[in-house]
């Protein structure tokens, strides 16, 4: 089944405690990113990738990591979680963007 | 800074009528998506609109693009219960920068 995998789908972490949500996908997607879902925020681009080895930031990267060492992964990383991390994080791929984005189930992250 | 600003936030409506929703945008976009969110769900695709004047249709959700007013609309024809979601539209601009509206949450009421 054609699809974009995100893990863990809920996490509960500490302050300062470096965690990696990962991102698969199986459709050899070119396009990738990660979005954060806020109540009263919508959903803000935090990295995006149009290709291996190729990132760039989105409209909120402060905080985040990510890479994208082969093409159908692409994690997200938090070198030192604060609690205005806490939210539910959503990864898409797209093999080419005129076909929109396919996202994954979603990560609810909190930060305590 | 690009803005995308949908309205109304809030829509209730009873089954078996029309209505639309609007999206604005504040900068050249190179396409719009239109997504559509369950609670507690993923998105999920809906349109993808590519240049001026396109127009998409899929059961009773149709989507139109303007670029020159900056303006989308997603129109709902006899709305039906199942149409009670959150929809949000998203501009994409250089490379793969998306923007997304805040998000119409729809209530279709018996």
């Amino acid at each position: 089944e054609a699809q974009v995998t995100q893990n863990p789908r809920y996490l509960i972490t500490v302050t300062g405690k470096k965690l990696t949500v990962t991102c698969s996908q199986n459709m050899n997607h070119e396009y990738m990113s990660w979005y954060r879902q806020d109540p009263g925020l919508g959903l803000r681009q935090i990295y995006y990738s149009m290709n291996v080895e190729v990132t760039d930031k989105g409209d909120v990267p402060e905080g985040y990591k990510v890479s994208r060492k082969e093409k159908r992964n692409f994690p997200l990383i938090l070198e030192s979680p604060s609690p205005n991390q806490t939210s539910l994080y959503f990864c898409a791929s797209s093999f080419y963007r005129d076909y929109g984005y396919t996202f994954g189930s979603g990560t609810r992250l909190t930060v305590v | 800074e690009l803005k995308v600003e949908q309205n109304p936030l809030f829509l209730s409506m009873q089954e078996g009528k029309n209505y639309t929703i609007y999206c604005n945008y504040s900068t050249t976009s190179d396409r719009l998506y239109w997504y559509r969110q369950d609670p507690g769900k993923s998105l999920e695709s809906l349109f993808v609109l590519l240049s001026n004047g396109a127009v998409k249709q899929e059961g009773r959700l149709m989507a139109s693009l303007d670029t020159k007013a900056r303006l989308s609309t997603l129109h709902i024809t006899a709305a039906v219960h199942d149409l009670s979601a959150t929809y949000f539209c998203a501009v994409e601009t250089s490379g793969s920068r998306l923007t997304f509206g805040e998000g119409t949450q729809l209530t279709v009421n018996p």
